[in-house]
């Protein structure tokens, strides 16, 4: 079974800058999750989603960052404009509440570098 | 949500037993405490989770407390692949309610 896939593996852009990062969730997990994650930290949640509906986005820095995950299945997550202290590696995550432990399944993130 | 506090860092030798505790005063009655591990380069990896007692699975044991405030991580006989950040997470996990903290950085040394 296919697991979380991410694109782009690896970005660098300049600031001020737009990107967007891509992820395709296991498939038949309900639930997606877009995480930050800075040097030395633990990844910091930036959006949840159930579905099609994001059920928290309390973390999400919404002057600049925005996610969409318009059939419920795979998600965008998209700086514009880019600054920065939003160099970070992002992770996507999945999970069914249908597995015991409901359980998250990351994919291999995306490294982002603003210069 | 409960504030989880965890050891920054641990080191440890191959062959030993390792135990990383997680402090959680706070934790509410549907709260569960889950384990994740993290290698360099790739996204967190579930390790284990429970709710009260102990729970053994084939990689790691969890003692919870009866109070539940506090939670042990046990990996048996680590190796020098163990060496990774350990996240405790406490939360509703069936809610899909939990926040990553700091981790706990564990260093295996032959």
């Amino acid at each position: 079974e296919a697991g979380v896939v991410q694109s782009p593996r690896y970005k660098i852009i300049e600031k001020k800058q737009p990107v967007a990062f891509w992820c395709n969730p296991i498939s038949g997990h309900n639930t997606l999750y877009w995480y930050r994650q800075n040097l030395g930290q633990g990844p910091e949640l930036l959006i949840r989603y159930e579905n099609e509906e994001a059920v928290d986005d309390s973390q999400l820095p919404k002057d600049r960052f925005s996610a969409e995950r318009l059939k419920g299945v795979d998600s965008t997550l998209k700086i514009q404009p880019a600054e920065l202290g939003d160099s970070a590696v992002y992770l996507c995550a999945s999970s069914s509440g249908e597995l015991k432990y409901n359980e998250q399944f990351f994919g291999p993130g995306t490294r982002l570098t603003v210069l | 949500l409960a504030k989880t506090t965890q050891p920054i860092s641990m080191d440890s030798y191959e062959g030993q037993e390792v135990n990383i505790t997680c402090s959680h005063n706070n934790i509410a009655t549907n709260d569960y405490i889950t384990w994740y591990q993290q290698f360099p380069s790739q996204g967190p990896r579930f390790i284990i989770q429970g709710y009260k007692t102990k729970v053994t699975n084939e990689v790691a044991s969890l003692f919870i407390p009866a109070d539940r405030k506090s939670s042990t991580l046990s990996l048996p006989r680590v190796s020098l692949s163990d060496t990774a950040v350990y996240y405790c997470l406490v939360g509703d996990a069936h809610n899909n309610d939990m926040r990553f903290g700091a981790g706990t950085r564990l260093t295996v040394k032959p």
